[in-house]
């Protein structure tokens, strides 16, 4: 079963504008993270937010946590056509060995 | 090595065949887990070893999948008699620590079942 939820599950914007994605979890988790996938490769890890953390930059990346929401929100600002992929939030589950539990999955288009 | 190895890239069986996953995680990783990814969807959970011992199998849809890491560092993952419902990528991934690390992918394999 999958615990995250992303929305929207397609999102088409212009080169240069910033992308939002958001994504829901149902149970308590030890931390959050967020993938990128390019059509048939391997998952990307793009930054990590534990728990005790609100907020965290990567470059482009911006990525909020709400714990009292159960959600997290992946901003990537000045998208590029390279930024074209599927992003996936995937949860830590408290007490779950690591093992990483993964929406559906947003799949992004960057408009050159 | 610099990064998750995983072979065959590409497999096609035919319905009744075994076939087996070779996964190299990355060196001194103590963390390997097995996931399966649907077209179109997420990667879901099968299973999870830390060094050699296999903690977490929950994730296994059948006694046709076992997994083995008998040294601690390269996986298999073996699936008997495979089925049509068996065609997916097979993700590989491993971490340095047991918690809080971010996880490192393979490129998968992606099984046809013919």
């Amino acid at each position: 079963s999958q615990q995250g939820e992303e929305d929207p599950q397609a999102l088409s914007i212009q080169e240069g504008e910033n992308a939002t994605m958001n994504c829901s979890y149902k149970t308590s988790i030890n931390n959050l993270q967020w993938y990128r996938q390019n059509s048939g490769r391997g998952l990307v890890h793009l930054i990590l937010i534990r728990s005790n953390e609100r907020e965290k930059h990567s470059g482009r990346l911006r990525v909020t946590l709400d714990t009292s929401k159960k959600s997290s929100s992946l901003l990537i600002t000045a998208s590029r056509a390279a930024d074209t992929a599927s992003y996936f939030c995937a949860t830590d589950m408290a007490g779950a060995n690591s093992k990483l539990t993964f929406g559906k999955g947003i799949t992004l288009s960057v408009r050159p | 090595g610099a990064g998750v190895s995983q072979s065959p890239r590409y497999k096609v069986a035919k319905r009744g065949q075994d076939v087996a996953l070779r996964c190299d995680p990355i060196s001194g990783h103590v963390s390997l887990f097995w996931y399966q990814q649907a077209l179109g969807q997420g990667p879901e959970f099968l299973t999870y070893f830390q060094n050699e011992a296999q903690l977490d199998k929950s994730g296994l849809p059948s006694d046709r999948f076992f997994a083995e890491r008998p040294e601690g560092s390269v996986s298999t993952l073996k699936i008997q008699r495979t089925q049509q419902e068996d065609s997916a990528v097979y993700l590989c991934a491993s971490s340095l620590f047991r918690t809080n690390t971010e996880a490192f992918f393979g490129q998968g394999t992606r099984l046809t079942v013919v």
